[in-house]
């Protein structure tokens, strides 16, 4: 089945050593998105790439970084993890074609930091 | 500035009646809406959605509504079963917005026996 893969499920990291999530997809879809979501709170987005061209939210952290080097992958890089970045991160995919392409989401790596 | 809001953080419901999840929002330019539906370890997944050029739309049992006027949306599920338990997210986007989501903070149904 076509699907958005995320790894790992579940990410330890220590205050300050850098981690990478990574998302995968094979619906060959041209646009990736990473949401940050924190308990009891709206998923909200980081950033997004149509293709390779990279979309920074404003108030994304520069802290915060993304990898796309094909279609099919993505990578999210933490610098500089500190506690407020325990949450959980979600990878998405659509087609771009207007706002009723609805996103396929991945099931998420739930960020801890020690 | 919660743009999309949902003031209900849980919702219990007995099988077999309707289910009702409320969604408000405050952009006017906003116009598709989208309900997401989420069970635990596990992503979003797409349920339902409406064009503002609507006001209803129905799949199954699963019927969404929107009053612009009152920039108000909801997500009826009439019968609700057990397997309906989840979160529900609500979503808006707008025309050349890039298919950016933004969501609202979500409703936990929970349909008892």
């Amino acid at each position: 089945d076509a699907m958005v893969i995320q790894n790992p499920r579940y990410q330890v990291t220590q205050f300050g050593k850098p981690v990478t999530l990574s998302c995968s997809q094979t619906l060959n879809h041209n646009v990736m998105y990473w949401y940050q979501q924190k308990s009891s709170q709206a998923p909200k987005l980081l950033f997004h790439y149509y293709d390779k061209d990279f979309n920074n939210e404003a108030d994304t952290p520069d802290n915060f970084q993304s990898r796309r080097p094909n279609t099919s992958f993505c990578f999210l890089d933490i610098r500089s993890p500190g506690l407020g970045d325990a949450a959980m991160y979600l990878c998405a995919t659509t087609i771009f074609g207007g706002p009723n392409q609805p996103q396929h989401f991945g099931d998420g790596t739930r960020l801890s930091i020690l | 500035d919660q743009q999309v809001k949902q003031n209900s953080p849980s919702l219990s419901v007995q099988e077999g009646r309707i289910s009702i999840l409320n969604c408000d929002y405050t952009n006017s330019m906003f116009d598709y809406f989208l309900w997401y539906k989420k069970y635990p370890a596990e992503g979003p997944t797409f349920l339902i959605s409406i064009s503002s050029i609507k006001d209803k739309n129905e799949d199954g049992r699963f019927t969404v509504f929107l009053n612009k006027s009152a920039k108000h949306l909801s997500l009826h599920i009439v019968p609700s079963q057990p397997g309906d338990s989840a979160v529900y997210f609500c979503a808006a986007s707008l025309t050349g917005g890039g298919n950016k989501l933004t969501f609202g903070t979500g409703t936990q149904l929970k349909v008892e026996l």
